[in-house]
């Protein structure tokens, strides 16, 4: 079955105190990865798509990499204004056409001043 | 601006009552889709639809309905078979599928409740 897990559930930062959230992923043919970042009572915001191992994406400070078994999103030098839940999807499954998207449940990220 | 509005954002049920969550996308996209998002869960998919006049069930399709008349609107409703409707509902939508894998937007959410 596929599978999406986020881990921690939870993470508090310093301001400037960087750190990574991780998304580890069984699926049977990986098609993209997917990362968003939700606030508080908003639909997701789509932040980066990865599509295969080794590839890399920047954005400000958040980066995020992928593997054949898991991606991590790097926080650099975080902000409070970086404070969020940030969720992780994959596409999965080789035929059938479809751009179904299975989600993590994700990381609740809170940056302190 | 380009964009997927959802409306409204907030609406209360009565038990036995259906309800339908309003849709509208201006993003040229043909596929939409509904996600159920409860606490301490992944988002859910609910329906989703790549082409006008079709869709397909998703993970927990039961006790909604929906339909696609037109490409830019995909109307959800929330029937009385639905015995936990209290939620965050997300409407979204993207470009037809390619093997590589296509990004999918999300709107801004409704909150259902039941009273």
């Amino acid at each position: 079955e596929d599978q999406v897990t986020q881990s921690p559930e939870a993470l508090r930062l310093q301001e400037g105190e960087s750190s990574s959230l991780n998304c580890s992923y069984t699926v049977s043919g990986l098609r993209g990865l997917f990362w968003y970042r939700q606030d508080p009572g908003k639909g997701p915001e789509f932040l980066f798509t990865l599509y295969s191992a080794g590839e890399e994406k920047e954005k400000e400070r958040l980066k995020a990499t992928l593997t054949k078994k898991e991606s991590f999103l790097h926080i650099t030098a975080p902000k409070p204004e970086d404070s969020a839940t940030y969720l992780c999807a994959v596409q999965a499954g080789y035929g059938g056409a479809t751009n179904k998207l299975i989600f993590g449940t994700g990381t609740l990220l809170a940056v302190q001043p | 601006d380009g964009g997927i509005t959802q409306s409204p954002k907030y609406l209360f049920r009565k038990e036995g009552q259906n309800v339908t969550l309003s849709c509208e996308q201006n993003l040229n996209h043909d596929a939409m889709y509904w996600y159920r998002q409860d606490p301490g869960q992944g988002l859910r998919l609910i329906y989703y639809s790549q082409i006008v006049n079709d869709f397909q069930k998703g993970d927990i399709a039961e006790g909604y309905s929906v339909s696609r008349e037109k490409k830019e609107s995909f109307p959800l409703t929330v029937t009385s078979a639905q015995k936990n409707p209290t939620a965050f509902y997300l409407c979204a939508s993207s470009p037809l599928f390619r093997r590589a894998g296509n990004t999918i937007y999300f709107g801004e959410g409704s909150w259902l409740t039941v009273v």
